[in-house]
């Protein structure tokens, strides 16, 4: 069964700090996707990223970058120089395409940015 | 496209009330989600639809919940009686694909059943 766990409920920064969550996942599948979203304190979830199985180039959108790494099954975001809007909930999470799963998420970590 | 469109934003309602969730979903997705969120069980999936046909309802708690899609451009979700335990935000989610594209979220309903 696809599971994906995300470790650190809760981080805090101080502005401009880089920030790095993590995102480890299991999947049966050699053809999977996986996605990172975004939760402002307003609720709504916003899409982020996504990636499948087969690439595992780093992907970089401003100060957002992901590190897929299949070895350790891990698919990491870092935000570099945060800032308080980056202040949210993220979630990490898991589809398989052969099984046509929906999205399994993570339980989400916690960014507070401070000023 | 405007994003899938949810209402009502809140709903507070009294135990026993029924209650109906409603989503417009985005123009030309095939599927539809049913997600509920709440503290100790993260984000579930409730139900999905493909071409308005259900197809995993396997995630809805009880008989008290059930969900239509009449038409491609709209879907409810009702609790009939609600409990307090119900409480809870509820997302309505469109994708183009299962298990392979991203699903775009609508803004969630928050209810509270007192």
């Amino acid at each position: 069964a696809q599971k994906v766990t995300q470790a650190q409920t809760e981080i805090s920064v101080v502005e401009k700090e880089d920030v790095t969550l993590d995102c480890v996942y299991e999947t049966r599948d050699t053809t999977y996707y996986l996605f990172w979203y975004k939760q402002p304190p307003s609720g709504e979830l916003v899409f982020l990223i996504r990636r499948n199985s087969f690439d595992e180039q780093n992907e970089i959108s401003g100060r957002y970058s992901w590190n897929f790494q299949k070895s350790t099954s891990s698919f990491n975001f870092t935000i570099t120089a945060s800032q308080v809007v980056d202040s949210a909930v993220y979630f990490c999470a898991l589809s398989e395409k052969f099984r046509y799963s929906t999205l399994t998420f993570g339980k989400g970590t916690m960014l507070l940015v401070s000023p | 496209d405007a994003g899938v469109i949810q209402s009502p934003r809140h709903e507070v309602t009294e135990m026993g009330q029924e209650v109906t969730l409603r989503c417009k979903p985005i123009s030309g997705h095939d599927y539809l989600f049913w997600y509920r969120q709440t503290m100790m069980r993260g984000l579930e999936l409730l139900i999905y639809f493909n071409n308005n046909v259900p197809i995993d309802d396997s995630g809805m708690p009880e008989d008290r919940f059930s969900a239509k899609m009449p038409n491609a451009s709209f879907s409810t979700l009702k609790i009939q009686p609600s409990e307090p335990r119900d409480s809870a935000v509820y997302f309505c989610a469109s994708s183009l694909e299962v298990g392979i594209t991203e699903a775009f979220f609508g803004q969630g309903t928050r209810l509270t059943v007192v």
